[in-house]
């Protein structure tokens, strides 16, 4: 089974710092994205990747970078962070495919707080 | 841009009932997903189904798609406990790139 890990379950962090959120997938796959959730608003993309070192903007890049130097990590830094990102990040992975027919596997999730 | 929406927005039944949960979405599409949350945790997929199907079954769940109507429904049969969750469908944004979700359906099933 394609396992997707994201360093941490819960996290807190004072405004201003900078943040970094990891994802490491297993499976080989092409695709990596990073999603926030909030109440409400359902799952909104923040970037996404479909190979090594590419990075795409998705619906609300602002305030977040991210890296992907090895295939199998994609990471979210949050430059500095703000009380407005608080929120619930996951990161998913997907084999390559690009018709929208391959599904999407979710990490567990990191629960961001900003104080 | 939100392409899926799920309805109703909550649900509440007993073990062992059907539930029903909606998705409307807005632009052709070539597949729809439907994915489970548990509290807190990440999403896992449940079942996907193409445009050119009708009907889709997977052990207890059942999904149709009416793509003239542009909806989907998803159906969990004779519910325990344990399906407790949030239900969400995905379909492609409107560039035929990335995965859209609506806002979910809760679903409690009460003991």
């Amino acid at each position: 089974d394609v396992k997707v890990t994201q360093s941490s379950r819960y996290l807190v962090k004072r405004t201003g710092e900078k943040v970094f959120l990891e994802c490491v997938q297993d499976m080989d796959h092409e695709n990596m994205f990073w999603y926030r959730q909030d109440p409400g608003l359902g799952l909104r993309l923040i970037y996404f990747s479909y190979d090594v070192k590419m990075k795409e903007k998705g619906d609300i890049p602002e305030g977040y970078s991210v890296s992907r130097e090895k295939k199998e990590r994609f990471s979210l830094i949050l430059e500095s962070a703000s009380t407005n990102q608080t929120s619930m990040y996951l990161c998913a992975s997907s084999l390559e495919g690009g018709a929208g027919n391959e599904k999407l596997f979710f990490g567990s999730g990191t629960q961001l707080s900003v104080l | 841009s939100q392409q899926g929406e799920e309805d109703p927005q909550a649900l509440s039944i007993q073990e062992g009932e059907n539930a029903t949960m909606n998705c409307s979405y807005k632009t052709s599409i070539n597949n729809l997903q439907w994915y489970r949350q548990n509290s807190g945790r990440g999403l896992v997929h449940l079942i996907l189904i193409r445009s050119n199907e009708r009907e889709k079954h997977s052990g207890r769940l059942r999904v149709t798609l009416d793509t003239s109507k542009k909806s989907s429904s998803l159906l969990i049969t004779a519910s325990r406990a344990a399906d407790t969750a949030s239900y969400f469908c995905a379909t492609l944004d409107n560039y035929g790139q990335n995965f859209v979700f609506g806002p979910g359906t809760r679903l409690s099933v009460l003991p």
